[in-house]
């Protein structure tokens, strides 16, 4: 099974601030990678499919990189609609697996 | 408009057994994998199960395999989630995701399964 380790678990961060979450496979996953924003009590909603592609309708602000084992996920300038819980999802092979989650927090 | 709506929770005992549903609407459901991902009370998202399009290839989480069964009804446009043996552990949002290339996109609002005597 492919494991994904989330980092950081939390962090607090200012409006405007870059912000940069990381996501490492246990094996290769080519770039079979999104990212998932959650706000509480909502459904999960992806906002970076394919490591890198940004959905439609989602803000330029977020951008996603990475391939093979290491992913990122950066939102250039926190707003205030994007203190939430962010996830990747690895979609390269069954079981599907999940970050542990990265809340966003207001400093 | 795309719609995923699941229902089926509740408040069952221990050992007992439930069945979610999710109805889709607004897409081609039966060209679709569907998938369940659960989430205990304050804690991240676990993917559940899987079932393509024909009901040909289905996947469980391995530690919820022999408890937990998926099927579908193309002709409904309905995907379901028999849940057996429920234990306290099993507490969760239960949610519902159409499966694309590139993973989940559309997702129910979930249906919330409480495992409690």
């Amino acid at each position: 099974d492919i494991q994904m380790t989330q980092s950081p678990s939390s962090l607090s961060a200012s409006v405007g601030d870059r912000v940069t979450i990381t996501c490492r496979a246990s094996q290769g996953i080519r770039n079979d990678l999104g990212w998932y924003q959650q706000e509480p009590g909502k459904a999960p909603k992806r906002l970076i499919f394919s490591a890198s592609t940004l959905q439609s309708g989602v803000p330029s602000r977020f951008s996603g990189s990475g391939s093979g084992t290491e992913f990122t996920l950066t939102i250039s300038s926190l707003q205030p609609e994007d203190f939430a819980t962010y996830y990747c999802l690895q979609h390269n092979s069954y079981p599907r697996t999940f970050g542990q989650g990265t809340k966003v927090e207001i400093k | 408009e795309v719609q995923l709506v699941e229902s089926g929770g509740g408040l069952v005992k221990p050992g007992g057994s439930l069945r979610l549903s999710c109805a889709a609407s607004g897409f081609t459901f039966s060209d679709y994998t569907m998938n369940w991902v659960r989430q205990a009370p304050g804690k991240g998202l676990q993917w559940v199960s899987s079932i393509d399009s024909t009901s040909t290839y289905i996947y469980y989480a391995d530690s919820l395999k022999g408890r937990f069964t998926i099927s579908r009804d193309n002709a409904k446009n309905s995907v379901y989630l028999q849940v057996n043996s429920l234990r306290a552990e099993d507490t969760a949002v239960y949610f519902c995701a159409e499966g694309d290339s590139y993973g989940m996109y559309y997702w129910g609002q979930g249906t919330l399964v409480t495992v409690s005597s």
